[in-house]
């Protein structure tokens, strides 16, 4: 398996325009999280999913983010209008029942 | 109160020593604790898993976990400079949601 893989690599967008970020977790994995990573913040957990049913997105931090599995092999992030507060790192992780999570390269978000 | 404490270092330890790194969970009902590793600008990897009180080691790593006490540690043995990246503690609670602390950074200078 070749992990799980996270597009793109990076973004630059404009203040404004609407941002997807893209996830495939590993065949077999029945939990997907999205964290957002940033230097004051450390990594904080958005939302996650278990068997493509979101179960908590206490963390997503306001109406802007919003975040869908429609199926087993691929989740999507998406913030509209994106801010550039909205700049991190952000991870697409996946983990099978009660075992550890595996993380994907990340999606470096730059919002001038 | 946050669901995972760590001290954010820097830790710095001479080549060759063990380091040693805490980190302390606020939910008794935590069921599996993982240490994760991040290097500068990758994501992070899983270094050690341990479920149940005591003890586990995996070549120079050394995971301790004391339920009562709420505590898990991290010994790194023999310390290399390639150890050097920061450390995050991770606990995984019911309906398979896990938590981070804000990791440890780890200088281990040659």
């Amino acid at each position: 398996d070749a992990g799980v893989i996270q597009s793109p690599r990076h973004e630059v967008t404009e203040m404004g325009q609407e941002v997807t970020l893209r996830c495939k977790p590993i065949s077999g994995h029945n939990s997907l999280f999205w964290y957002r990573q940033t230097m004051m913040r450390g990594l904080e957990l958005l939302i996650y999913f278990n068997n493509n049913v979101p179960i908590d997105d206490s963390g997503m931090p306001e109406d802007r983010f919003s975040a869908k599995m429609p199926n087993a092999s691929f989740s999507t992030l998406k913030i509209q209008p994106s801010e550039p507060r909205d700049s991190a790192v952000y991870f697409c992780a996946s983990s099978p029942e009660w075992a550890e999570a595996f993380f994907g390269q990340g999606t470096r978000l730059t919002v001038v | 109160q946050k669901e995972v404490e760590q001290n954010s270092g820097p830790l710095s330890v001479p080549e060759g020593a063990i380091a040693s790194l805490n980190c302390t969970y606020s939910d008794r009902v935590s069921q599996s604790f993982f240490w994760y590793r991040q290097y500068s600008g990758k994501s992070p990897e899983l270094i050690m898993s341990i479920y149940s009180n005591g003890d586990k080691e995996d070549g120079r790593f050394t995971a301790q976990l004391n339920k009562a006490s709420q505590y898990v540690s991290l010994l790194i043995r023999d310390s290399q400079p390639s150890d050097s990246a920061t450390y995050l503690c991770a606990v995984k609670k019911s309906f398979n949601k896990f938590y981070f602390g804000s990791g440890t950074k780890l200088n281990v200078k040659p």
